[in-house]
């Protein structure tokens, strides 16, 4: 039973765009989140987290949102770049148990030239 | 100077064999993780140590033994390989074991078993 989900495999932006990546959880327990992007043959890099008590955070050209009563996030790139092209995965936690990171399946970007 | 490394990157190996996958940090991080990925993408937690004690292990049979010498390292020992097996395992480590703590993943083990 996937509590976490990532409904679309891929997603194709053309550089310069706006990138939406979302994932929907179904765990209300959960109570942080994060995105990993991963490049071929290299291990998951961590991007971005937000807790459960805030609905936004930002980083520079990475934004998540947090939409609780819908159980659903979602990472917003401005501009994309071609170097964003990678797999993201949306990952999920809750307190008090041991920092177990629960994984969505991923989205393929791929950031056109 | 990785931050998490794992040895041996690829490894392919018969039926039935024993096999380790060695993982060490150089982060100071006190919690350590093995997590599998399997044929279909997905990674999935399979055991996570903080100060080389045992808190967390999901139902993974018990020819998986981990050992941890000390905080830094996490090695992945694996007996009677079978075909199921095959799949990228991923060390990774992170400050502490508590809540909102970013987990940082190695580059990922290859394992293939014919």
């Amino acid at each position: 039973d996937q509590q976490v989900k990532q409904n679309s495999p891929s997603l194709s932006v053309q550089e310069g765009r706006i990138s939406i990546l979302n994932c929907d959880y179904t765990n209300s327990m959960f109570d942080y989140f994060l995105w990993y992007k991963k490049y071929p043959a290299e291990g998951p890099t961590f991007l971005i987290s937000i807790s459960s008590i805030k609905d936004k955070n930002e980083d520079g050209r990475f934004t998540v949102f947090l939409n609780k009563s819908a159980k659903h996030l979602s990472l917003h790139i401005v501009p994309s770049q071609p170097g964003d092209s990678a797999v993201y995965f949306c990952a999920a936690s809750r307190g008090g148990a041991g920092n177990m990171l629960t994984f969505g399946g991923g989205t393929r970007l791929m950031v056109k030239p | 100077d990785t931050a998490v490394s794992q040895t041996p990157k690829y490894l392919v190996t018969q039926m039935g064999n024993d096999k380790s996958i060695k993982c060490e940090q150089n982060l100071g991080h006190d919690t350590m993780y093995w997590y599998k990925q399997d044929s279909k993408k997905f990674l999935k937690i399979m055991f996570s140590y903080n100060n080389k004690e045992l808190i967390i292990n999901e139902t993974v049979p018990n020819r998986f033994s981990p050992k941890s010498p000390d905080k830094a390292h996490l090695n992945l020992h694996i007996n009677s390989l079978e075909l199921g097996d095959s799949a990228v395992y991923f060390c990774a480590s992170s400050q502490a074991s508590g809540f909102g703590n970013t987990i940082y993943f190695g580059e990922g083990s290859w394992l293939t078993v014919v």
